[in-house]
């Protein structure tokens, strides 16, 4: 089985600081992990996804996420946050074989203040 | 193209009565997917149909029915609602069932169970 933990429900930053968002999976194979991000009142969307190829990803908005085996995490990181950037952050896990059928972390509030 | 779209956007029901969810996408997607999400508890797949004709069950399957009318569309069926269905309910799509297929979701619909 496969599973996401997501450390730390809500994250606050000030504007222009780092943005660093935890994730570590779980699998038996390796994976494909992707970040998806909720604003409010809406459906999810894609930020960025790791399918093997290179072990740094950059996605929409300024995000990337570097996907290392050894320590199992998957992290997302934005060097300076906007206040645009307050959302919910999910991190999910695939089986390549079974690739579409994600199994969710419980989600990380992004809170951006001035 | 509208992508996925959900009807309704907020129910509201009582203990017991039924009710059908719809979804549809208009990508020409073989893969749909019905999620309920819960706070704190991330997204939880209730049903997946990874192509027209086929549908399983997910992690969370009890005291839900669907039906993959089509390509197109894919309905979700409370027959006798509880109040621990109260959650907010999205479905997605995705272009491939194996490989790292990007699920693209719609904006959910809120349902109360009273």
């Amino acid at each position: 089985a496969q599973s996401v933990t997501q450390l730390g429900s809500h994250v606050s930053v000030s504007e222009g600081a780092l943005v660093l968002l935890r994730c570590n999976y779980s699998s038996s194979v390796p994976p494909y992990l992707f970040w998806y991000v909720q604003y409010p009142n809406q459906g999810l969307q894609l930020l960025l996804k790791y399918t093997s190829a290179a072990t740094l990803v950059k996605g929409i908005n300024g995000f990337e996420a570097e996907f290392k085996k050894s320590e199992t995490s998957f992290h997302l990181t934005k060097p300076s946050a906007h206040m645009s950037d307050a959302a919910e952050y999910f991190c999910a896990v695939s089986d390549p074989m079974a690739a579409s059928k994600l199994t969710f972390g419980t989600g990380t509030r992004l809170q951006v203040t001035l | 193209n509208a992508g996925v779209t959900q009807t309704p956007k907020f129910q509201v029901l009582k203990t017991g009565q039924s009710m059908t969810l719809q979804c549809a996408q208009d990508m020409n997607h073989n893969s749909m997917y019905w999620y309920r999400q819960d706070p704190g508890m991330g997204l939880r797949l209730i049903y997946y149909s990874a192509s027209e004709g086929t549908t399983d069950k997910g992690e969370v399957p009890n005291g839900y029915n669907v039906s993959r009318l089509n390509k197109r569309e894919f309905s979700l069926r409370l027959e006798s609602a509880a109040p621990s269905q109260t959650s907010v309910y999205f479905c997605a799509s995705s272009e491939a069932w194996q490989g790292a297929g990007t699920q693209y979701f719609g904006p959910g619909t809120r349902l109360l169970v009273l």
